[in-house]
């Protein structure tokens, strides 16, 4: 199984700053790497496809990048509906895998 | 508007059975790849099992394998999970989702194992 890490676990930030998540794979899945944000009690909300495609409808402050094993996404102009948990997902191969997760608060 | 709705959750004895729904609405269901994730009380979010456009094609995670099984009506723009021989550690939220990138979810419908 393809194996998915996630750095930093939490991250402490202030409104206007700009984070970057970073998410390594533990082996290659090419660009078949995907984003979403979770707030407590919500569903998760799809945020990039593809690394680096932003979903229809979420705002460009969000950007993915990377490719092969080592991806990133970066939120600019961090805002207060922002601070959240953020997972990556591996779909290159099955089982797909998530990463277990980035706390971003305030 | 894309829309998934679960339904069938509830609290279930270990060892019983449970069958979850995913009602889809506001695209062709019958084009794409569906998905059930999970999340445990407090836990991150693991990938359950997955299907392909008419459900010829499925795969499922190891641990859940032989008592988790999913499928698809596309008459009926439905996917179902049906669970057996259940687990306390089975204890989630279920999510459906469309494409194996998961685009859009539904609210999850949670399953409790206890006895």
């Amino acid at each position: 199984d393809i194996q998915m890490t996630q750095s930093p676990s939490s991250l402490s930030a202030s409104v206007g700053d700009r984070v970057t998540i970073t998410c390594r794979a533990s082996q290659a899945i090419t660009n078949r790497l995907a984003w979403f944000q979770q707030k407590p009690g919500k569903a998760p909300k799809s945020l990039i496809y593809a690394a680096s495609s932003l979903q229809s409808g979420v705002p460009s402050k969000f950007s993915g990048g990377g490719s092969g094993t080592d991806f990133t996404l970066t939120i600019s102009s961090l805002q207060p509906e922002d601070f959240a948990t953020y997972y990556c997902q591996q779909y290159f191969d099955f089982p797909n895998t998530f990463g277990p997760g980035t706390r971003l608060e305030i | 508007e894309v829309h998934l709705v679960e339904s069938g959750g509830g609290l279930v004895q270990p060892g019983g059975s449970l069958r979850l729904s995913c009602a889809a609405s506001g695209f062709t269901f019958s084009n794409y790849w569906m998905v059930w994730v999970r999340q445990a009380p407090r836990k991150g979010l693991e990938w359950v099992a997955s299907t392909n456009e008419d459900g010829s094609e499925t795969h499922h995670l190891d641990s859940v394998r032989g008592r988790f099984t999913i499928s698809r009506d596309n008459a009926k723009n439905s996917l179902y999970l049906q669970m057996s021989s259940l687990r306390v550690e089975d204890t989630a939220v279920y999510y459906c989702a469309r494409r194996g990138f998961q685009d859009y979810w539904g609210q999850g419908a949670l399953v409790t194992v206890s006895s």
